[in-house]
């Protein structure tokens, strides 16, 4: 069975800092991998997604960067945190065929982001 | 720019009571998916709906699609405590490619 994983699920940093947040997926492979954040009551928004190895699509413009350095690993990551970042992150995956998305996504446990 | 768009945008109920929440969106759509978040933690897929479908059923749950007026609704019949969640509705249609679009919403509370 495929499981995702998500860590750290907390974390406090100092604006100014770097930010490292890791997923990885088990059990399946070529899957297409996507970045969430959540605002407090809100719905989700996309930050990043992947379709393969090296492929990254940035849907907004912000202080934050993606990378997928192996088929199953996406990383989320930022040289300078911003108050504005502060938020519930979360990482998701689905099947894909030639990279192309089909059926439903399944979510990571989520890292509560707060920068200080 | 947000494709789905659910309400009420919170619900309150006592425990047995029905809850239904809808959601509209903009554009044509392969499918749409009802998705559920406990306060806290990741969301967990609850059923999918395809373009050519009107209903589907899994368990207390009774998801209709209208696509001409592209709107579908969630109903959760006999509610219990345990429902109390976030529930969102995401759209995947062609023009948006491999994504899904998340509405902002309904929180549901289930009182006993």
């Amino acid at each position: 069975s495929q499981t995702i994983h998500q860590w750290p699920a907390t974390l406090v940093q100092p604006v100014g800092s770097p930010l490292s947040l890791e997923c990885t997926v088990e059990g399946t492979s070529n899957p297409n991998l996507y970045w969430y954040r959540q605002a407090a009551g809100r719905g989700l928004q996309l930050l990043f997604y992947s379709v393969g190895i090296g492929q990254i699509s940035s849907e907004v413009p912000q202080n934050l960067s993606a990378s997928r350095p192996q088929d199953r690993q996406f990383i989320l990551s930022s040289k300078k945190l911003l108050l504005s970042d502060s938020g519930f992150y979360l990482c998701a995956w689905t099947h894909a065929y030639r990279g192309h998305s089909y059926n439903e996504q399944f979510f990571g446990p989520g890292t509560r982001l707060t920068v200080l | 720019s947000q494709q789905g768009e659910e309400d009420p945008q919170a619900l309150s109920i006592q425990e047995g009571e029905n809850a239904t929440m809808n959601c509209s969106y903009k554009t044509s759509i392969n499918n749409l998916q009802w998705y559920r978040q406990n306060s806290g933690r990741g969301l967990v897929h609850l059923i999918l709906i395809r373009s050519n479908e009107r209903e589907k059923h899994s368990g207390r749950l009774r998801v209709t699609l209208d696509t001409s007026k592209k709107s579908s609704s969630l109903l959760i019949t006999a509610s219990r405590a345990a429902d109390t969640a976030s529930y969102f509705c995401a759209t995947d249609a062609r023009e948006y490619g491999n994504k899904l679009v998340f509405g902002a919403g309904t929180i549901l509370r289930v009182k006993s």
